[in-house]
C-alpha cells in the first residue's frame, strides 16, 4: 500500500526557533500534498494544500508567512514553522495523493512542543 | 457547508461484542466517504473507502455502509478485540465543480475502548 513518511515524529524546542517538518511519499509520486493541524481531542483542520511545483494554497486564517510550505518534488513536501511560539504547539499531520482520482494517504504526524 | 458528526464521542464495550459506529453528514453531494483509525499520538490509518455509488465495503471484521440519501454511514466491527481500541474518524470528500480541489471534511471521531 501507499506509504507516507513524516519526520521528525516529535520536536521540542525553544520559543523563537524555526522548525522544519518533512513529508515524503515513499512508494508513489504525489502530485498533491496536504498539511493538517490537530488539537487535543479535536478533528483534523486543513492548513494548506500544495501541488508539486506550485505555491501552496492556504486555508482562511492560516498565516502563510508563519507556516512555510515547499513542495519541490513529487515525493517531498516540507512545512516550516517560523519563529515558533507556544501557541504553535500542536500535532501536525501531512497527507499525499497520487492524483485527483486517488485517496489521500496520511503520515504518522509530528508532535511539536514549543517551550 | 458540509458538516460531519460522529456520535457518540466515546464508547466502551466488552471484548467480543459487535459494535456500530455512526457518521452523519449534511450534504449528500459526496464523491466518497472514508473511515480512518487513529491511535494515540499517531497519524491516520485508512480502514475503508466507499465511493458514492457504493452501498458498503468490507475488510475482515469491518463493514462500512453508506446511505447518501439520509446522509449516514456506519462502521460495523465484529467480534471486537482490545487491539481495536482507538479513535475512529470518518471523512467526506465532496463533489466539487473543479474536481481535485475539494477538501476532506472530518468528523470529530469516536474514541472506542474495548474492555478485556
Amino acid at each position: 500500500g501507499a506509504v507516507v513518511s513524516q519526520h521528525p515524529s516529535r520536536v521540542i524546542c525553544k520559543s523563537g526557533t524555526s522548525v522544519k517538518i518533512e513529508c515524503r511519499s515513499l512508494d508513489f509520486q504525489a502530485t498533491t500534498m496536504f498539511w493538517y493541524r490537530q488539537f487535543p481531542k479535536k478533528s483534523l483542520m486543513l492548513m494548506a494544500t500544495s501541488n508539486e511545483g506550485s505555491k501552496a494554497t492556504y486555508e482562511q486564517g492560516v498565516e502563510k508567512d508563519k507556516f512555510l510550505i515547499n513542495h519541490a518534488s513529487l515525493t517531498l513536501s516540507t512545512l516550516t514553522v517560523t519563529s515558533a511560539h507556544p501557541e504553535d504547539s500542536s500535532f501536525y499531520i501531512c497527507s499525499a495523493r497520487r492524483d485527483r482520482y486517488q485517496p489521500q494517504h496520511f503520515g504518522d504526524g509530528t508532535r511539536l512542543s514549543i517551550l | 457547508k458540509q458538516e460531519v458528526t460522529q456520535i457518540p464521542a466515546a464508547l466502551s464495550v466488552p471484548e467480543g461484542e459487535n459494535l456500530v459506529l455512526n457518521c452523519s453528514f449534511t450534504d449528500s453531494a459526496i464523491y466518497n466517504l472514508q473511515w480512518f483509525r487513529q491511535d494515540p499520538g499517531k497519524g491516520l490509518t485508512s480502514l475503508l473507502l466507499i465511493q458514492s455509488s457504493q452501498r458498503e465495503q468490507t475488510s475482515g471484521r469491518l463493514n462500512a455502509s453508506l446511505d447518501k440519501s439520509s446522509g449516514r454511514s456506519t462502521l460495523y466491527i465484529a467480534a471486537s478485540q482490545p487491539g481495536d481500541s482507538a479513535t475512529y474518524l470518518c471523512a467526506v470528500r465532496p463533489f466539487h465543480p473543479n474536481f481535485g480541489n475539494e477538501k476532506l471534511t472530518f468528523g470529530t471521531g469516536t474514541r472506542l475502548t474495548i474492555i478485556p
